[in-house]
């Protein structure tokens, strides 16, 4: 099975820079995924990793290290629009295309 | 525009009453899922399917049925709601990985 650890709760100002962290424990991995989820909508694509590095796009990137079970999520220049909840999202080997959520980090900016 | 379509939006049902939830894709998608959100529990995988006539349970299955009779559509009915079953509910759509979301339904079982 697979094991999703992220903070539940994270606080950041306007402007500022965050790092949401994930680990996870999984017998076999296919890729990692970060969703972005405001409050009464549903979550929208921001990024996926499948190899060891960093991916940057715009203000947000994604790290990922497979060997320490370990991703987080960078976001730079933060504004308000970006309160909302951020799922980490683990996609196992095996050919099957079954991801499984974290249970997300609530991200709160505040002026 | 392309992407996944689910209705109804808002439902509000008392218990013992059935229902089914419609969600449509364009996408031309093999696999569809049905996820179930609670406060605190994250998305929950209600039931799965990975192609046209195919389906599978996924982590909370119990009370919950589903059909693919055709590609674009995955239906998900429930026979006898409880107010356990008050949700938010999530269809989704994928081909090789990248998941698209519908809207949402949020019921209410009173």
């Amino acid at each position: 099975g697979q094991n999703i650890d992220q903070p539940t709760e994270m606080t950041a100002t306007e402007g500022a820079i965050v790092q949401i962290n994930c680990t996870y424990q999984t017998s076999g991995f296919n890729g990692l995924f970060w969703y972005q989820q405001h409050a009464g909508e549903a979550p929208t694509f921001l990024s996926y990793n499948v190899l060891d590095g960093l991916e940057e796009k715009g203000r947000f990137s994604s790290f990922l290290s497979r060997s320490k079970g370990y991703s987080y999520l960078l976001l730079k220049e933060l504004q308000m629009k970006d309160s909302a909840s951020y799922l980490c999202v683990l996609l196992a080997s095996g050919g099957s295309y079954i991801p499984t959520f974290g249970r997300g980090t609530s991200l709160i900016v505040h002026p | 525009n392309a992407g996944v379509t689910q209705t109804p939006k808002f439902r509000v049902l008392k218990t013992g009453q059935s229902m089914t939830l419609l969600c449509a894709q364009d996408m031309n998608h093999e696999y569809m899922y049905w996820y179930r959100q609670d406060p605190g529990m994250g998305l929950r995988l209600i039931h799965y399917s990975v192609g046209e006539g195919t389906t599978a349970k996924g982590e909370v299955p119990d009370g919950y049925n589903v059909s693919r009779l055709k590609k674009q559509n995955f239906l998900l009915g429930l026979e006898s709601a409880a107010p356990s079953q008050t949700s938010v509910y999530f269809c989704a759509s994928s081909s090789s990985g990248g998941y698209t979301f519908g809207s949402g339904t949020r019921l209410t079982v009173v």
